[in-house]
């Protein structure tokens, strides 16, 4: 099992261009999330899906794009880079558990994207 | 919307201290999860408590759920080097799917 695996790992951006983080889980789980954490900071939410074709936002999804066409998947798209999206992107994903099952909701996240915006 | 804050943001001790950093949810919470972010590393998983007045313990690490679910506290007893790194509470409201973390208390230890 490899988790959750982001590409890339490094990436030096302009203004105004724009990528896709890549985010896939191996673990067949539904929810996915994506959290940016700015240096000495929390992490605040971008987006999540619930499952595949489900996807909502969360606190600062501005300037980002989510797609879920499949389970595995959940690719983060920056549409015209600004220095303010510089930033460490991690992507997490955990398993649904129906109300009465034990076990905690845990997340699972990848190694992180580290990102500049120059 | 649902805010988690933390303090302190920052707590240098000389190894063998003991730590405590406190979480507060401005709304009742579900559960609230703890989380645990070595220097350049991604946040893994402590632990998860969902009842009010909660105490579990991890070794020399014991979490606390406040009575009314919206605090929490980690409590790390004579802290050793392999402590360092920075520690999120990270809550979830009543039928949210989302979690919202904590703004994070980051450990330094002086040996």
């Amino acid at each position: 099992n490899a988790g959750v695996t982001q590409t890339p790992k490094f990436r030096i951006l302009k203004i105004g261009q724009s990528m896709t983080l890549q985010c896939t889980q191996d673990m067949n789980h539904n929810y996915m999330y994506w959290y940016r954490q700015d240096p000495g900071m929390g992490l605040k939410l971008i987006y999540y899906s619930v499952g595949a074709g489900i996807t909502d936002k969360g606190e600062v999804p501005n300037g980002y794009n989510v797609s879920r066409s499949t389970t595995e998947d959940f690719p983060l798209r920056l549409e015209l880079a600004a220095p303010s999206q510089t930033s460490v992107y991690f992507c997490a994903s955990r398993e649904k558990r129906d109300r009465g099952q034990s076990g905690a909701n845990v997340l699972t996240f990848g190694a992180g994207s580290r990102l500049t915006v120059l | 919307g649902q805010q988690v804050m933390q303090i302190p943001q920052y707590q240098h001790v000389q190894e063998g201290e003991d730590f405590t950093t406190y979480c507060n949810s401005s709304t009742t919470l579900s559960n609230i999860q703890w989380y645990k972010q070595r220097p350049g590393g991604h946040p893994v998983f402590l632990i998860q408590l969902v009842k009010s007045g909660e105490v579990k313990k991890q070794k020399r690490l014991t979490f606390q759920f406040g009575e009314a679910k919206k605090n929490s506290s980690l409590h790390i007893t004579a802290t050793q080097t392999t402590d360092v790194g920075t520690y999120f509470c990270a809550g979830r409201g009543f039928g949210n799917e989302k979690l919202t973390f904590g703004t994070g208390t980051r450990l330094t230890i002086i040996p």
